[in-house]
């Protein structure tokens, strides 16, 4: 079954602790990239990637890492949580970049930092 | 990427079509509709996208006006696993491939 895959669903941190959430395609997905999505405040992209070894800034990068060693794999790094990063998050990936293909998102991870 | 307003929330009736309306009256010539709807904190799923000519799939229709400043998802028999947030995206295809979602519209089906 196509799918974007998340780990952790949940997770309970605190401050200062480096986590990693996971995403993975399989798809062969070119395009992969991560939203946070706050009330109010909508869906908002952190990072995404055009292919490997290729990532860039979305709208809210401050505070998070990325890479993207393998076409299918697409890690999120808190380096050092703090409370403001309490969110939902959102990994999804699409064929192609710049162009009209639909994005396939994962079922998210709700991520709390105390 | 052009504004898009959608009514907060409607109601629709188990078995019945619902008509969620999105007006866009900015658009541009190169911007496509694109509707994603979200059930309950799940993630995001894409539903249909047109330029200009109407379009249909398994999912839904997508009505788009001649001026192209509107255009009307329709859920012909809607179920009450249709119930969720739907999002009415404009934006043009080689902007890269960040989704920006508006409010939505709330579509609550009831039995």
């Amino acid at each position: 079954e196509a799918q974007v895959t998340q780990n952790p669903r949940y997770l309970i941190t605190v401050t200062g602790k480096k986590l990693t959430v996971t995403c993975s395609q399989n798809m062969n997905h070119e395009y992969m990239s991560w939203y946070r999505q706050d009330p109010g405040l909508g869906l908002r992209q952190i990072y995404y990637s055009m292919n490997v070894e290729v990532t860039d800034k979305g709208d809210v990068p401050e505070g998070y890492k990325v890479s993207r060693k393998e076409k299918r794999n697409f890690p999120l790094i808190l380096e050092s949580p703090s409370p403001n990063q309490t969110s939902l998050y959102f990994c999804a990936s699409s064929l192609q970049a710049g162009t009209y293909y639909e994005q396939y998102f994962g079922p998210g991870t709700r991520l709390t930092v105390t | 990427d052009a504004k898009t307003t959608q009514p907060p929330s409607m109601d629709c009736a188990e078995g019945r079509a619902a008509n969620l309306p999105c007006n866009h009256s900015t658009i541009s010539g190169n911007e496509y509709v694109y509707w994603y709807r979200q059930i309950h904190s799940q993630g995001p799923q894409y539903i249909i996208h047109g330029l200009k000519n109407n379009e249909t799939n398994e999912m839904a229709s997508l009505i788009i006006t001649e001026d192209r400043k509107s255009s009307t998802l329709i859920l012909p028999h809607a179920t009450l696993r249709d119930t969720a947030v739907y999002y009415c995206i404009v934006r043009v295809g080689a902007a890269g491939n960040k989704l920006t979602f508006g409010g939505g519209t709330r579509v609550l089906v009831k039995p």
